[in-house]
């Protein structure tokens, strides 16, 4: 069964601990994102990853880390330095191209809190 | 300013009823998606529309990008329609980099 999968689905968390978060995907997609999300609120990009070993900081970036060393998996850390880390977060990625704009397909996301 | 602009903010509808929720932005997109964000927080994809009209079900979508704004219809509505519908655009100086509008939340009563 193809797909993007996130998990946990729930992760709590105390203040000044890291945390990481799970991104699979088996669908042969090159490009993947990691979102966040807030209350009422659109999403906002925190980091991109175009091909293994490589990936870009989003909008806002400080307190996460990221890695690619697998095309499949694209986990977020979230690190003690975030101020604010309780949120929804959702993993996205896009099929190889035909271009370079391409549609995005969303995993279930992650909901953060922290305690 | 804000980039990517949804109204209304909110809908009530009763079901059966029809509705137009817009989009405008303000640069020139490659890319413009309109999603639908269930209940439990998973955004299902619904139009991947750039330029044109496009239709699926009772649902429709229409960019009209030279003039900077985005319509998605909902026909018919029912109850299963209900959740937040995000529009979100790429620019041409941004590869992947996906921003997004508020939403507009939207409520369907039986």
């Amino acid at each position: 069964d193809g797909g993007i999968t996130q998990s946990p689905k729930y992760l709590f968390r105390k203040e000044g601990q890291n945390v990481t978060l799970s991104c699979e995907q088996n669908l042969n997609h090159d490009a993947m994102y990691w979102y966040r999300q807030d209350p009422g609120q659109g999403l906002r990009l925190i980091y991109y990853s175009q091909i293994v070993n490589d990936f870009q900081k989003g909008d806002i970036a400080e307190g996460y880390s990221v890695s690619r060393e697998k095309k499949e998996s694209f986990p977020l850390t979230v690190t003690s330095a975030q101020k604010n880390p309780t949120a929804f977060y959702l993993c996205a990625s896009t099929p190889p191209g035909t271009g370079f704009y391409n549609e995005q397909f969303f995993g279930p996301g992650t909901r953060l809190t922290v305690l | 300013g804000i980039q990517v602009e949804q109204s209304p903010p909110d809908l009530i509808l009763q079901e059966g009823a029809n509705s137009t929720l817009r989009c405008n932005f303000s640069d020139s997109v490659n890319n413009l998606q309109w999603f639908h964000q269930n209940p439990w927080g998973q955004l299902i994809n619904l139009f991947y529309i750039p330029s044109g009209t496009k239709q699926n079900g009772r649902l429709s979508a229409t960019t009209v990008a030279t003039e900077r704004y985005s319509l998605l219809y909902i026909s018919s509505s029912q109850t299963t329609d209900s959740g937040v519908y995000f529009c979100a655009r790429e620019t041409t100086d941004s590869w992947g980099k996906l921003q997004f509008g508020a939403g507009t939340q939207v409520v369907v009563t039986p």
